[in-house]
């Protein structure tokens, strides 16, 4: 079936060095995906956004790689920051019944190491 | 000040009881969203609302209803009917249907 999925659920990296947050998606034909962050008891904030016709965007220390020939997205933070420590989550916008709506990875849980 | 509030942070109810969660949005958006979120989980769609006075189910609307009246406005309420009403509770908003979304702080709900 469908589905967006992380390939690890915890990453450490020491403060200072850059992080790489992997996703994988399946289904081909969706067209935008989106990288969002999630601090304890808060809700969701977004990073940063990229359309498949598209295959790298960069923000502010973040970057976002788009594959689809393998069908994976990346988040890379740039000199990670204590304050990068949270839950980051890929969602993936695919059409459904004429619809489009989200579909959210479980998520990786970030820590820098001081 | 703009964004998304919800209210209360915290909210604890006994089974059997329906309880309503608050999302105000004064971003002007047309479309609005509520999601559920367990422990060490992502985001699961309830409700979506395109526009005012429309509102469609997501993945999981059994036990819960909304109501759009107002742009500003997406009430959640939970009902009796919901198996497992305990979880994190959030509200989303985006200028239409389509685009990135914003999330609001969400709200707890415990039912004992």
């Amino acid at each position: 079936g469908e589905s967006v999925g992380l390939h690890l659920p915890t990453l450490s990296v020491q403060e200072g060095d850059n992080s790489i947050i992997n996703c994988a998606y399946s289904n081909s034909a969706s067209d935008y995906f989106i990288w969002y962050k999630q601090e304890s008891g808060k809700g969701p904030q977004f990073i940063i956004d990229i359309r498949s016709n598209m295959d790298k965007r960069q923000g502010q220390r973040v970057t976002v790689l788009l594959n689809k020939t393998v069908k994976h997205l990346s988040l890379q933070i740039a000199a990670t920051q204590p304050g990068d420590s949270a839950v980051y989550f890929c969602a993936e916008m695919k059409r459904f019944r004429g619809n489009e709506k989200l579909t959210f990875g479980t998520g990786t849980r970030l820590t820098i190491i001081p | 000040d703009g964004g998304i509030t919800q209210s209360p942070k915290y909210l604890f109810r006994k089974e059997g009881q329906n309880v309503t969660l608050s999302c105000e949005q004064n971003l002007n958006h047309d479309a609005m969203y509520w999601y559920r979120q367990d422990p060490g989980q992502g985001l699961r769609l309830i409700y979506y609302s395109q526009i005012v006075n429309d509102f469609q189910k997501g993945d999981i609307a059994e036990g819960y209803s909304v109501s759009r009246e107002k742009k500003e406005s997406f009430p959640l309420t939970v009902t009796s009917a919901q198996k497992n009403p305990t979880a994190f509770y959030l509200c989303a908003s985006s200028i239409v249907l389509g685009y990135e979304q914003y999330f609001g702080p969400g709200t707890r709900l415990t039912v004992t």
